[in-house]
């Protein structure tokens, strides 16, 4: 089993839907990371957190870490969300990330 | 550019020959990491390095890869005696301590 779980692993949803992906982690952490990663391209940092809740614009993260989970939501959705999202995790006293397998959202117009 | 910058971006090789894969971070991140991304095997972690620490090579898949990390800035990954299962793309992130990790594009890696 991966120390880092993912779901859904691809997720097609209509322009303007509200979206989750979920992120469970089996391992104590000293925090959590979600990553974008657009088709042929980079991997951006969205969030870094270690307890309770973020937000960026339409993008927000929640942790809980007493059920080992995280939650990515982006608020009205737009095409150009679509994209790869990465949860990874850091373990204490090494900064080293741990990946899940990644969830592909595909938003359509 | 302010960014963690990777060369070549793109790189082709013969079965068998050895292939060096250079990351300049961004100026004044002490943590430099590599990663790979394959397909099908999504990403994993190879090495770390912090400072002047001795660096976390835990993730290094064979002793084919070595890294180094000259003064602190530039790092460099070796593959020797290249495989096919090592095409994938290398990732160089860098940070500072406890900040979050600032990825290079990569180097897509191909071994004929």
């Amino acid at each position: 089993k991966n120390e880092v779980e993912q779901s859904p692993q691809n997720l097609t949803a209509q322009e303007g839907e509200f979206i989750t992906i979920n992120c469970s982690y089996s391992v104590g952490i000293s925090a959590l990371h979600w990553l974008q990663q657009h088709p042929g391209g980079g991997i951006v940092s969205l969030f870094m957190l270690s307890s309770g809740k973020k937000k960026h614009g339409r993008l927000i993260a929640t942790i809980n870490i007493q059920e080992k989970h995280s939650s990515l939501h982006i608020t009205a959705s737009h095409p150009r969300d679509s994209a790869v999202y990465i949860c990874a995790v850091e373990r204490f006293g090494n900064e080293k990330l741990t990946f899940g397998t990644g969830t592909r959202l595909t938003i359509i117009p | 550019g302010a960014g963690v910058s990777q060369s070549p971006s793109n790189k082709v090789t013969e079965k068998g020959k050895d292939v060096e894969l250079r990351c300049d971070p961004i100026s004044g991140h002490t943590a430099l990491y590599w990663y790979r991304q394959s397909l099908g095997q999504g990403l994993e972690f190879l090495i770390y390095f912090q400072g002047n620490s001795a660096p976390d090579k835990s993730g290094l898949p064979s002793d084919r890869f070595s890294a180094e990390r000259t003064g602190g800035s530039v790092s460099t990954l070796t593959i020797q005696r290249t495989q096919q299962e090592d095409s994938a793309v290398y990732l160089c992130a860098s940070s500072l301590y406890g900040q979050p990790q600032h990825f290079g594009d990569g180097t897509r890696l191909s071994i004929l």
